[in-house]
Order: C-alpha cells, then structure tokens, then sequence
C-alpha cells in the first residue's frame, strides 16, 4: 500500500535551534500534504496544510514563521521548526493525499525534544 | 468541516466484540468516513473505509445508517495488542480542493485480559 515517510522519526536540540522535518510520499504523488501536532494524550492538531508549488495555510494560533512548511515537489514537504523551545516539543505528523484517487495517507511521526 | 464526536474512552475484555460509534451530524453528501488506529508514538494507521451501509475487511467492520450522521466500527474478538486510540475521520476523497481533515477527540480503547 501506499507509504508515507518520515525522517527523522526522533530529534533531540538545544534550545535556539531549528530543526527540520521531512514527510515524503514512496509511491504516489501528493498535491497537498498536512501537518499535525499530537502532545501526550491528546488528539492530533492540525497545524497547516501546505500545496505543492504554493504557500501553506495555517491554522489559527499556528505561528507560519516559526514552523516554516515547504511543499516543492509532488512527493515531499518539510516542516521547520525555527528557534525551537522546549514548548515547542511534541510528536509532529504529516499526512500526503493521493493525487490520483484522493486517499489520505499517514506518516509514522516524528517526536521532536527541545532541551 | 464535519466534526466528529466519540466516547472518549472504553474498556474491554480480550475475546470481545468492540463496537466504537462516532457521531458526524453534519456529514456533507461527498465525505467519506475512515477509522484510523494510533498507538503510542506512531502515526494513525488506517482501518477501514466507507460511504454508507456496511463494509468488512479482515479487521473491521464498519456499519453506516442510512442518514450518514453516524457511523460505528465493529472489532471482533479483541486481544490485548488491540489497546490504542480509535479515530474517526470524515471528508472527501478528493483530489484537490482545500478540504482539512480535522480529528476529534477520538476514543482510548483498553483491553484487559
């Protein structure tokens, strides 16, 4: 079925720093990809949804300079997360849709720890 | 943007039959519903997917009323390994669009030996 990939699945940074996440689609190609943020036992938040060859749109409360999104090609898009504070630690997850059929597929996560 | 409602949490005993019922009131005519399986620190995994009726898979069952509003998803025969967070999903399979897929709170189900 189909997969999608992401890297790295665990980041630990210093405060200050900025870290980038990738989510990429193995088999198909994703017009739009979106992103999610799960702190413990919670639900996933949607942070923003980003199209290929355009700016994200994000979510109210999302800052878009701090969790930077970049979707340049059918088959990827990152996320950093710039000046990362501890706050900022959560499990990030990114979702690709299915450009020929429209299904929406998962990533497996990435926790980020910001020390 | 259909908002989904689940019962936040559910217990069960291993060799059970679970059924799960989401709530999706305002379901528009084009969305399909679709349960995913999260564990800890993984993403969701898909389960089962359906517009209306009843659709089984090796997994899962998923029975859809007539008015869409609700839908609930049947596991037969839990075991332990089955302890995770159930989600409920609805939207369109569209192929472009600005349509957000939006999660609820989901339901943590437990299943106790």
């Amino acid at each position: 079925g189909a997969v999608v990939s992401q890297h790295p699945s665990r980041v630990i940074c210093k405060s200050g720093t900025s870290v980038k996440i990738e989510c990429r689609s193995l088999d198909f190609q994703a017009t739009t990809m979106f992103w999610y943020r799960q702190f413990p036992k919670q639900s996933l938040m949607l942070m923003a949804t980003s199209n290929e060859g355009s700016k994200a749109t994000y979510e109210q409360g999302v800052e878009k300079d701090k969790f930077l999104i970049n979707h340049a090609s059918l088959t990827l898009s990152t996320l950093t997360v710039t000046s990362a504070h501890p706050e900022d630690s959560s499990f990030y997850i990114c979702s690709a849709r299915d450009r020929g059929t429209g299904e929406l597929f998962f990533g497996e996560g990435s926790r980020l720890t910001v020390l | 943007l259909a908002k989904t409602t689940q019962p936040i949490s559910m217990d069960s005993y291993e060799g059970q039959e679970v059924n799960i019922t989401c709530s999706h009131n305002n379901i528009a005519t084009n969305d399909y519903i679709t349960w995913y399986q999260q564990f800890p620190s993984q993403g969701p995994r898909f389960i089962i997917q359906g517009y209306k009726t009843k659709v089984t898979n090796e997994v899962a069952s998923l029975f859809i009323p007539a008015d869409r509003k609700s839908s609930t998803l049947s596991l037969p025969r839990v075991s332990l390994s089955d302890t995770a967070v159930y989600y409920c999903l609805v939207g369109p399979k569209s192929t472009s669009g600005t349509y957000k897929y939006i999660f609820g709170t989901g339901t943590r189900l437990k299943v106790l030996a």
